[in-house]
């Protein structure tokens, strides 16, 4: 069975610093998808970063990279010059293909000015 | 861009009544969409997966009479809560994806639908 786990319930940065949130994962698939989303207070669900576990790269959008170690099974997501606009709750996931997305639990962003 | 509506965002009703939320993907077609529960400070929690012209899949615990769900076209799914109760509240998110590898696995979520059932 897949599982994702978010240790920080809660992170605190500065603005403009770059922050890391935690996510492990376990599956036994080979071939699986990673993905980021953001849900601010408004409650939608905004899709930051995909990362494919074939991938030889690290992904990448704008101020979000995924900081992929495939050994370690983590799929930690960095984002770059934190602005108060960060301020959310940010859920890791993952799918393989034809399956249902599995969600961590979570972790609540607080950006400081 | 992969664009998910949600209508109504909000609805407050009484206890007993039926709520219909709908979903639609408006600029792709959706082979799948996905229904959603969360509770305050906690993850999504999926209730059912739903096919293009077929019957959902419920998840392990919610009952399939009380959260009936229809897919009638690629870019339309309903969920309609029967005889709502105060423990039916809660803020419901429904996805859809375009059923592809990769990134195109990508779920796309719609805006949300508070309830609150009084």
């Amino acid at each position: 069975a897949q599982k994702i786990t978010q240790t920080q319930p809660g992170m605190f940065v500065q603005e403009k610093e770059a922050v890391t949130l935690d996510c492990t994962y376990d599956t036994s698939d080979p071939s699986y998808g990673l993905f980021w989303y953001k849900q601010p207070s408004s409650g939608e669900m905004i899709f930051l970063i995909y990362q494919g576990s074939y991938d030889q790269q690290n992904a990448t959008e704008g101020r979000y990279s995924l900081n992929f170690q495939k050994a370690r099974k983590s799929a930690n997501l960095v984002i770059s010059a934190s602005q108060l606009g960060d301020s959310a709750m940010y859920f890791c996931a993952m799918t393989n293909l034809g399956q249902n997305f599995v969600f961590g639990p979570g972790t609540r962003l607080s950006v400081l000015p | 861009g992969a664009v998910v509506s949600q209508h109504p965002s909000r609805v407050i009703c009484k206890s007993g009544t039926s709520v219909k939320i709908e979903c639609r993907s408006l600029d792709f077609q959706a082979t799948t969409m996905f229904w959603y529960r969360q509770f305050p400070k906690q993850s999504l929690m999926l209730m059912a997966t739903s096919n293009e012209g077929s019957k959902a899949t419920y998840e392990q615990g919610v009952e399939k009479d009380k959260f009936l769900i229809n897919h009638a076209s690629l870019t339309l799914s309903t969920l309609t809560v029967t005889s709502a109760h105060p423990e039916d509240s809660s803020f419901y998110i429904c996805s859809a994806n375009k059923g592809l590898a990769g990134v195109e696995d990508t779920q796309y979520f719609g805006p949300g639908t508070r309830l609150t059932v009084l």
